[in-house]
């Protein structure tokens, strides 16, 4: 099972910033990397797959890096609404798929 | 664009089996593969497992033992039964559509409790 690591558990920004968040593998692959943010009450949204690539209807203030075993999202020029907890999730080894335990961003 | 809406019992006793429900409006379940999820409280996100429109299925090896997911495409509608629940199975429940390996469009999720 690929253990991923994101750090930091929370931080804290405020409106406006450009925040970068890190996503650590315990092996090593090339890609197969998603981004998700979450919000209480709202359905989960996909913002990045296959590392790099931005899903229909993301704004390109998302932007997603990385291969080995670093990936990281930055969010440019922070909105209110970007305010939410995100997740990696990799899918290299799909049996299991796992996540990473999440990014908190608060407003500061 | 597809809307998934998981339903099912908020309340479930130490033992017995969970049972939830993901209807899937505004698209076709097939060729898809369609997921579980979970998030106990204070914790991670875990894949729970998958099953695609045909019926094949594939479960985390952490809860293979306790999980069987079905689905029924002419109701548009997929489901999971998870046995021998314990506290530990207290979670917030996400059904989701897969995109390649990944997950495109989620339910908002279903809060359950494992309380006697």
């Amino acid at each position: 099972e690929i253990v991923m690591t994101q750090s930091p558990a929370t931080l804290s920004v405020s409106p406006g910033e450009t925040v970068t968040l890190s996503c650590r593998a315990s092996q090593s692959f090339t890609n197969s990397l998603a981004w998700y943010q979450m919000k209480p009450g709202q359905a989960p949204r996909l913002l990045i797959y296959g590392a790099s690539t931005r899903a229909t209807g993301i704004p390109a203030r998302f932007s997603g890096s990385g291969s080995g075993t670093e990936f990281t999202l930055t969010i440019s020029s922070l909105q209110s609404e970007d305010f939410a907890v995100y997740y990696c999730q990799q899918y290299n080894n799909w049996l299991p798929i796992t996540f990473g335990q999440g990014t908190r961003l608060d407003i500061k | 664009q597809v809307l998934l809406q998981e339903s099912g019992p908020g309340l479930v006793k130490p033992s017995e089996t969970l049972s939830l429900t993901c209807i899937v409006s505004g698209g076709s379940m097939t060729s898809y593969y369609w997921s579980w999820i979970r998030r106990p409280a204070g914790k991670g996100l875990e894949w729970i497992g998958r099953i695609y429109s045909t019926g094949s299925t594939n479960y985390n090896p952490s809860l293979r033992s306790r999980v069987t997911m079905s689905l029924d495409t002419s109701k548009n509608q997929f489901s999971l039964k998870l046995t021998s629940v314990s506290a530990a199975d207290t979670a917030v429940y996400y059904c989701a559509r897969m995109g390649g390996n990944w997950f495109d469009s989620w339910g908002q999720g279903t809060q359950v409790t494992v309380s006697s």
